[in-house]
């Protein structure tokens, strides 16, 4: 069965500080692997995409890591803002171009705090 | 920067009643899609449509469930017959094109209650 397990499940931090969170996937077959943010009672919002060739994906502060052998991926939050609040799902497609079947993992919950 | 919205934010809805979420997805985008979250849970894909027409749905989507784009602008989520676990908050998403580089943008979200 296809599973994208995250951790930790949640995190508190200052603000100005750095953070790593984790995913690990289990499918197959495996197309690309996206993280979103997605804030409490919306939507979630595309940070990074990646393929199975790719090991590192920027946008802005954040950076996501991909290890296609091991199965894990790790987003790397940089000089942490209070609206980074929000939770940040691991998503894992096994297509190679559509938006069906992607499986989400159930977040981790980061605060950042003063 | 365009963006999917959905209609209603908040519904409401007694056991047995029908529910139709709208979606306007964003223009020209060829893709649509409809996921749920139930409280708690995981976001769970519910079915994916394309050239007017249902491309895949996953085992969720019974027959009580049904998607149509009437109008070529709208995007609608038929709930039949309302079961209590069908409460859960469904996004609707589109895509521009085929291809992994192609964004997935996610509406934000309508909230079904059934009682």
């Amino acid at each position: 069965k296809n599973q994208v397990e995250q951790s930790p499940q949640s995190l508190i931090i200052l603000e100005g500080k750095n953070c790593t969170l984790q995913c690990n996937y289990t499918v197959s077959p495996f197309s690309n692997l996206r993280w979103y943010k997605q804030d409490t009672g919306r939507g979630p919002v595309s940070l990074t995409i990646m393929t199975f060739s790719e090991n590192t994906k920027s946008n802005g502060r954040y950076t996501a890591t991909l290890d296609a052998d091991t199965k894990q991926s790790s987003l790397h939050i940089t000089a942490s803002q209070l609206s980074d609040s929000a939770s940040y799902i691991c998503v894992v497609s096994p297509n190679t171009g559509t938006a069906s079947k992607l499986t989400f993992g159930t977040g981790t919950r980061l605060q950042v705090t003063l | 920067e365009p963006e999917v919205t959905q209609t209603p934010s908040h519904q409401v809805t007694q056991m047995g009643q029908e529910v139709i979420l709208r979606c306007v997805p964003i223009s020209n985008h060829l893709y649509f899609y409809w996921y749920r979250q139930i409280l708690g849970q995981k976001v769970e894909f519910l079915v994916s449509f394309y050239n007017n027409e249902i491309s895949e749905k996953s085992e969720i989507f019974d027959d009580q469930f049904s998607v149509e784009r009437p109008d070529g602008s709208n995007f609608t989520l038929k709930i039949r017959s309302t079961k209590l676990e069908d409460s859960a908050m469904y996004f609707c998403a589109s895509q521009p094109g085929q291809g992994f580089q192609n964004t997935i943008y996610f509406g934000e979200g309508s909230w079904l209650t059934v009682v």
